[in-house]
């Protein structure tokens, strides 16, 4: 199984300050017949389910702010928030589609400082 | 518009056993990739079962043997039967669509709880 790991596993950030947060998998999960990255960003509110922010590492979901953007490829992944809003306290999970069984990060929880 | 709701969780003895629902609209069932994700208190989220449009299904390793995925095409609905529940099973249990085809998950229901 492919592990994912986020980094840090909590952050505190300021107002309108730029949120980062990592994702490493223990495996390549770039296609190359297609050039796709098989990586998923969620937000998921206390609460909630989780929501499909990002996939194909940086295609942005429709509807979600354009302050969120993925990046990364091969192993190394990263989802900026541009300038934090109140209503991005979450807590974010990468995943990997590249193959069976999906896997999960455990997960970073963002705070306001 | 596109929702999934679940139903069918409950308080169940270890050992026992329970089918949970995921009813769909907005979309068909039977031609999406479908799966079943869960999410123990306070912890993250972990896949546990898939069902692909042509019907090969997937299990977690910890629940290989005892859970059964399946969808009635009549009823545009998911299903996934536990048996044999331990309480480490103890979780909100999601069903979330494939997208366009692939693993990543959308949208997602908002859960039912079993407890072991």
């Amino acid at each position: 199984d492919i592990v994912m790991t986020q980094s840090p596993d909590s952050l505190n950030v300021s107002l309108g300050e730029r949120a980062t947060i990592n994702c490493k998998s223990s495996q390549s999960v770039l296609y190359n017949s297609n050039n796709k990255n098989y990586l998923a960003w969620y937000q998921q509110k206390t609460g909630q389910p989780p929501k499909l922010l990002i996939y194909w590492a940086s295609t942005r979901e429709s509807g979600v702010p354009d302050r969120f953007s993925g990046s990364g490829s091969g192993t190394d992944f990263t989802l900026t928030i541009s300038s934090l809003q109140a209503e991005d306290v979450a807590v974010y999970y990468c995943q990997q589609y590249y193959t069976n069984p999906p896997t999960f990060g455990q997960g970073t929880k963002l705070e306001i400082k | 518009e596109v929702q999934l709701v679940e139903s069918g969780g409950d308080l169940i003895q270890p050992g026992g056993s329970l089918r949970l629902s995921c009813a769909a609209s907005g979309f068909t069932v039977s031609t999406n990739y479908m799966s079943w994700v869960r999410q123990a208190p306070g912890k993250g989220l972990e896949w546990v079962s898939l069902i692909y449009s042509g019907g090969d299904t997937y299990y977690a390793d910890s629940v290989k043997g005892r859970f059964t995925i399946s969808r009635d095409i009549s009823k545009n609905t998911l299903y996934l039967q536990m048996n044999s529940l331990r309480a480490d099973d103890t979780a909100l249990y999601y069903c979330a669509r494939g997208r366009d085809g692939y693993n990543f998950f959308d949208p997602w229901g908002q859960g039912t709880l079993v407890t072991v």
